[in-house]
């Protein structure tokens, strides 16, 4: 069964700080990974989506890494900001012909003044 | 470009109620999901489209639920009767090649 497993579940950090999300996967066969932020409220946005073939992809002071032998990955974000509160869900997509995504059920993070 | 657009954006409705929720996808997305949020099970795929027709609706729950695709610019997701399980964030997303793009949802509560 595809699964996507994150952690931690929620994290708590002061501004300005430093934090690495994981996410760990069981999904055949593998197309892409793509991580997504959510504020509350809204709907998902997509912050880097990586192939079989790509290690790391950053979007500004988030850099995801993938290591698509041990089926890990991580998103790493640099001198946080109050408004980097939010979840974060890790997505991997399979190719069936049709591309079906499985969600992580997200890291919610708080970013404390 | 105004983005996928959602209505309502929040819906309390009675068991047994009819509830019709709406979706606009981004003009020239060839495919189009429906998903549901709950904070147990996260985000889940209820059916897709693409190029208006169903592909795969093997995550509707049950016969309750249907959606239509009538036209490129207009999905409708609609549960008859509703219960309290149904109560979700429904979210509607487009899609053009590997990009997806989600709608602010709808917060739907069955009392």
């Amino acid at each position: 069964k595809n699964q996507v497993e994150q952690s931690p579940q929620s994290l708590i950090i002061l501004e300005g700080k430093n934090c690495t999300l994981q996410c760990n996967y069981t999904v055949s066969p593998f197309s892409n990974l793509r991580w997504y932020k959510q504020d509350t409220g809204r709907g998902p946005v997509s912050l880097t989506i990586m192939t079989f073939s790509e290690n790391t992809k950053s979007n500004g002071r988030y850099t995801a890494t993938l290591d698509a032998d041990t089926k890990q990955s991580s998103l790493h974000i640099t001198a946080s900001q109050l408004s980097d509160s939010a979840s974060y869900i890790c997505v991997v997509s399979a190719d069936f012909g049709n591309e079906k995504l499985t969600f992580g059920t997200g890291t919610r993070l708080t970013i404390i003044p | 470009d105004a983005g996928v657009i959602q209505s309502p954006r929040h819906e309390v409705t009675e068991m047994g109620q009819e509830v019709t929720l709406r979706c606009k996808p981004i003009s020239g997305h060839n495919s189009l999901f429906w998903y549901r949020q709950t904070m147990m099970r996260g985000l889940e795929l209820l059916i897709y489209f693409n190029n208006n027709v169903p592909i795969d609706d093997s995550g509707m729950p049950e016969d309750r639920f249907s959606a239509k695709m009538p036209n490129a610019s207009f999905s409708t997701l609609k549960i008859q009767p509703s219960e309290p399980r149904d109560s979700a964030v429904y979210f509607c997303a487009s899609r053009v090649g590997y990009g997806y793009t989600f709608g602010s949802g709808t917060r739907l509560t069955v009392v």
